[in-house]
């Protein structure tokens, strides 16, 4: 079993819809990250939570550390939010586990 | 702002070849990271690296994998003897606390033939 999983692995939207990514894990973390990775490649680094709620623009993460579950909204998507969405949580020893990714395209 | 940096972006190898990998770091960093990604596949943790020791390191991280920061700037990721299944997107990430957000290098991609 993946200890970070992430749903839907894909995810189609029209221009201006509200996006959802989800995310649980099962191992005990220090923090939790969201990366987005463009169709290049590279990965950038969107928020880093240990608790609560952060908000950056158009883009919102979310953690629920008792039931182990973080949320990544975008509202307002738009076609340059096309990317893969990854969570990645960092264990108590300093590594990182990541999830699939969610492959996210926004049609104008 | 302040990024890190990859060298090379790509680089094609013979299986059994050794290949170092270069990053450099933002300079105020201190903890330093490397990551694979094979094409299709989800990214893994390889190896943590601080105060010039590794830190952390996955079972992905064998005897044919070594980390080395050999000056004040570089951090490189050396594959001794390449295998096929080495293939795949290299990227570094360095962060100034063990907490902080990390920033991620823009990749290397190795191909190994």
């Amino acid at each position: 079993k993946n200890e970070v999983e992430q749903s839907p692995q894909n995810l189609t939207a029209q221009e201006g819809e509200f996006i959802t990514i989800n995310c649980s894990y099962s191992v005990g973390i220090s923090a939790l990250h969201w990366l987005q990775q463009h169709p290049g490649g590279g990965i950038v680094s969107l928020f880093m939570l240990s608790s609560g709620k952060k908000k950056h623009g158009r883009l919102i993460a979310t953690i629920n550390i008792q039931e182990k579950h973080s949320s990544l909204h975008i509202t307002a998507s738009h076609p340059r939010d096309s990317a893969v969405y990854i969570c990645a949580v960092r264990s108590w020893v300093n590594d990182m586990r990541f999830g699939a990714g969610t492959r996210l395209t926004v049609k104008p | 702002e302040p990024e890190v940096t990859q060298t090379p972006s790509h680089q094609v190898t013979q299986m059994g070849q050794e290949v170092i990998l270069r990053c450099v770091p933002i300079s105020n960093h201190l903890y330093f990271y490397w990551y694979r990604q094979i094409l299709g596949q989800k990214v893994e943790f390889l190896v943590s690296f601080y105060n010039n020791e590794i830190s952390e390191k996955s079972e992905i991280f064998d005897d044919q994998f070594s980390v080395e920061r050999p000056d004040g700037s570089n951090f490189t990721l050396k594959i001794r003897s390449t295998k096929l299944e080495d293939s795949a997107m290299y990227f570094c990430a360095s962060t100034y606390g063990v907490g902080d957000t990390q920033y991620f290098g823009p990749g290397t991609r190795l191909l190994v033939l």
